[in-house]
């Protein structure tokens, strides 16, 4: 069964607007949310990490204060896309790792901007 | 900064053949290396790891990878193909000794013809 669900699993949203995405660990503590983005024919770009009680890391090139991210418990993460635009529809998937050897993925989401 | 190719997005193939995708990675640190499975509609699933030792990898339903530290290689076969295995694969890699986010290729859609 699914070990991180992930919500909504498509998202039309108005430019402008706000988008909130919820990654929750079904059976563990995920200490870690690792937050990707997959544009069309493109690979999972990795966009941030997520700590449990910390900042988020961003990767280079992405905006902190558009892609909010929260990790306020061991079992819920979420990233916030603010003030949309249509350039952001994308396919975003979160990602934790469990032990060294794993990762488990949730079913990503499917946000277009109109 | 690691990257991830993999040289085929589209591969057409008919059942019972066989199956061989290529990756490579560009990282001069110890790394380890994933195959990752996304039928449509459903969660990316791990296929294979590696991460030390025999460099041939076995994996979930038939599939093996093998390690070519000299060629920075990490290609994926399956010596028989079914029609089930039609799905994206995704090449990726992370670097050795922690759990970071992963950088992935492109994927590669395979289409198992009956």
């Amino acid at each position: 069964g699914a070990v991180v669900s992930q919500h909504p699993s498509r998202v039309i949203c108005k430019s402008g607007t706000s988008v909130k995405i919820e990654c929750r660990s079904l059976d563990f503590q995920a200490t870690t949310m690792f937050w990707y983005r997959q544009f069309p024919k493109q690979s999972l770009m990795l966009m941030a990490t997520s700590n449990e009680g910390s900042k988020a890391t961003y990767e280079q090139g992405v905006e902190k204060d558009k892609f909010l991210i929260n990790h306020a418990s061991l079992t819920l993460s979420t990233l916030t896309v603010t003030s949309a635009h249509p350039e952001d529809s994308s396919f975003y998937i979160c990602s934790t790792p469990r032990g060294d050897t794993e990762a488990f993925f949730g079913q990503g989401t499917r946000l277009t901007v109109v | 900064a690691q990257s991830v190719s993999q040289h085929n997005h589209h591969v057409i193939l008919s059942e019972a053949a066989s199956l061989e995708l290529g990756c490579n990675y560009s990282y001069g640190g110890t790394v380890n290396l994933f195959w990752y499975v996304q039928y449509p509609g459903q969660h990316l699933q791990l296929l294979l790891k590696y991460f030390s030792g025999d460099p041939l990898v076995k994996g979930i339903k038939g599939f093996e990878a093998e390690f070519i530290k000299s060629k920075f290689s990490f290609n994926l076969r399956k010596p028989s193909v079914q029609w089930s295995d039609t799905a994206e694969y995704f090449c990726a890699v992370n670097r050795g000794g922690g759990a970071d986010g992963l950088t992935f290729g492109k994927g590669t859609h395979l289409i198992i013809q009956p």
